[in-house]
Order: C-alpha cells, then sequence, then structure tokens
C-alpha cells in the first residue's frame, strides 16, 4: 500500500540535543511538508520541499532543519535552538505543490517531548 | 498571513442528528479550498479539494458546498454516526515567495457523535 511513513511514534529529546524525525513516502510525490500542531491551533507549516535537493522555510522554521537528498525522504531535525519543541509534529505530501489544488496525503506523526 | 476560520470550534451531537460547520477564508486570489477529516490516532484525511464557486461536493453522508465570493464553505453531515467523530479541517491555500503554493489550516472543528 502507498503512504506516508513517520518514525517514531514517539521521541524524547533531552535539553541541548539534536534529533531527527524521520518521514518517507512510497507515493511518488515531488512536494513534502512538515508540520507542527499545538493545543488549540491549526497545523503550522514547518518547511516544505517541491523538489529534491530543494526545500523552504515555513512559518515557523526557527530551530528546525531539513534535508531532500531523495525524493522519497524528508526528514526533519529539531536543534537545540528550538526552544519549545514539545508538540505533534506532521509530515505530508502531495503530487505538486505549484499549485496547492492536489490533496495532502499524511502520515501519524510523531510526538515529541522533552525529559 | 492567510486568514482561515472554522466554527464552531466543537459540536456535540446524538447519533442520527444531521450537522454543519463552516469554514471562512480571504475570497481574493482564490483558486482552491480543501476539507480533511482527522480521527483520533489516525492520520488526517482529504475529503474534498473544491475549486468552484458554486460547487457541491459528496462523498457518502458529508457534502460540502463553496462560496468563492463572500468566502465560505459549508460541510453537511447527514444521519451522524459514532464513526463521523473527528476533527474537521479545512485548508486554503496561499502563494509563497518561492512561486509555490502551501495550504493555511483553519484550526478545525471537533465532532463528537454520541449513539
Amino acid at each position: 500500500d502507498g503512504g506516508i511513513t513517520q518514525s517514531p511514534k514517539y521521541l524524547f529529546r533531552k535539553e541541548g540535543q539534536n534529533v531527527t524525525l524521520s518521514c518517507e513516502q512510497n507515493l511518488n510525490h515531488d512536494a513534502m511538508y512538515w508540520y507542527r500542531q499545538d493545543p488549540g491551533q491549526g497545523l503550522r507549516l514547518i518547511y516544505y520541499s517541491q523538489i529534491v535537493n530543494d526545500f523552504q522555510k515555513g512559518d515557523i522554521a526557527e530551530g528546525y532543519s531539513v534535508s531532500r537528498e531523495k525524493k522519497e525522504s524528508f526528514p526533519l531535525t529539531v536543534t537545540s535552538a528550538q526552544k519549545n519543541p514539545t508538540a505533534f509534529y506532521l509530515c505530508a505530501s502531495s503530487i505538486e505543490g505549484a499549485f496547492a489544488n492536489q490533496p495532502q496525503h499524511f502520515g501519524d506523526g510523531t510526538r515529541l517531548s522533552i525529559l | 498571513i492567510l486568514n482561515v476560520e472554522q466554527s464552531p470550534q466543537s459540536l456535540h451531537v446524538q447519533e442520527g442528528d444531521s450537522t454543519n460547520f463552516t469554514c471562512s477564508f480571504p475570497s481574493s486570489n482564490f483558486y482552491a479550498l480543501h476539507w480533511y477529516r482527522w480521527e483520533t490516532a489516525k492520520s488526517p484525511e482529504a475529503l474534498f479539494v473544491m475549486t468552484l464557486n458554486g460547487d457541491e461536493k459528496k462523498k457518502g453522508r458529508i457534502s460540502a458546498t463553496l462560496n468563492t465570493k463572500e468566502g465560505y464553505s459549508y460541510l453537511y453531515i447527514k444521519g451522524s454516526q459514532p464513526e463521523d467523530s473527528a476533527t474537521y479541517l479545512c485548508a486554503s491555500p496561499r502563494n509563497e515567495d518561492s512561486g509555490y503554493s502551501t495550504l493555511t489550516f483553519g484550526k478545525g472543528t471537533m465532532l463528537l457523535v454520541s449513539p
């Protein structure tokens, strides 16, 4: 079955530590996205990528980094510079992202907590 | 930043009730409106992507209408069932400096259907 796989499901970060959230898709989609969800807030865009080796900052990119070395993979690193990383993180993909009139497909998410 | 507003924030209905909720979005430069259903412990799932003013889309007991001139969309659920319990998200595209489009999500309407 085609889909998006996020891992791990739960992740704990110590102070000053960088952690990486994995996102893999086998839908052959060009565009991939990372969102963050906090209680009472809508999904907020962290980073997005429309093609391999290219990505752009979203609304809340500070303290995060990404890479897009392969079409299938878009890992998100939460760096120690992100002072409030506790949240639920969702990865998504779409066939293309030029006009955002294609639906996005989502993974099951990763919940990140601070130890 | 685009403002996408959803109301009500939450809704509790009895099985068999019909219900509806609203998504408001900026009407200028419109080209699409997305609806997603997000059940607890699952990933968000696309319901509809609507592009034409006056459009009505249907999926089983769920339907949606679109008014691009006044900037709103209604989602209707006929004869709600407990399995309809979920958070319903709407999202509107916005153009980025990168030349691509991304989605701005509303905070969602949380629906609980009691048996």
